[in-house]
């Protein structure tokens, strides 16, 4: 079973508005961590943001917010003020366990163009 | 924040060949590196997890003999493909994390194999 799901293969979004990448995870451990990564068509892996499954408030990053939504089990992306240097793919991912040095899970993925 | 670098960024062999690519932590200690691989613009899949001193634990589905992993120091791990072949042919990036555990792994820019 797929433990974690972007059902959003591409999205497009025009310059300056917000949008909102959604994942959906599964696990039954109460101690888990969702990651938003960006990749650039470079390769390069880049951390947005991060939310534990204990943290009480949404994560916010700059023009990064995590929507938590944990008993939708859904930690959706918000990106405010989009750039056109924000076109990537973006990849959600969890870590389970209490173990933080634990190996991450990633969804299929979300490919982002902003239009000028 | 910590730096991962991988040598060599692209890389071309012959079939039958072996070829060894390696991942660092410039300026940390890192306690595990995880080797992940990623076909174009699909999802990076989990290849091994590589603690040092200790063997790689592979996920399933991972040929050990194919592709092995040593981690010899805890700034370095190395993931050699042995007898190349064609559908060998992907990105490999590896990532980090700390031996204070922080929430965040750091990835690597990426090894591009070509295999011909």
């Amino acid at each position: 079973a797929q433990k974690i799901t972007q059902t959003q293969p591409g999205m497009f979004v025009q310059e300056k508005e917000a949008v909102t990448l959604d994942c959906t995870y599964d696990t039954s451990d109460p101690s888990y961590g969702l990651f938003w990564y960006k990749q650039p068509s470079s390769g390069e892996m880049i951390f947005l943001i991060y939310q534990g499954s204990y943290d009480q408030q949404n994560a916010t990053e700059g023009r990064y917010s995590l929507n938590f939504q944990k008993a939708r089990k859904s930690a959706n992306l918000v990106i405010s003020a989009s750039q056109l240097g924000d076109s990537a793919m973006y990849f959600c991912a969890m870590r389970e366990g209490r173990n933080q040095g634990g190996k991450l899970i990633f969804g299929q993925g979300t490919e982002l163009s902003v239009k000028p | 924040g910590a730096v991962v670098s991988q040598h060599p960024s692209r890389v071309i062999c012959k079939s039958g060949t072996s070829v060894k690519i390696e991942c660092r932590s410039l300026d940390f200690q890192a306690t595990t590196m995880f080797w992940y691989r990623q076909f174009p613009k699909k999802s990076l899949m989990l290849m091994a997890t590589s603690n040092e001193g200790s063997k790689a634990t592979y996920e399933q589905g991972v040929e050990k003999d194919k592709f092995l992993i040593n981690h010899a120091s805890l700034t370095l791990s190395t993931l050699t493909v042995t007898s190349a072949h064609p559908e060998d042919s992907s990105f490999y990036i590896c990532s980090a994390t700390t031996v204070e555990g922080a929430n965040e792994q750091y990835f690597g820019p990426g090894t591009r194999l070509t295999v011909t």
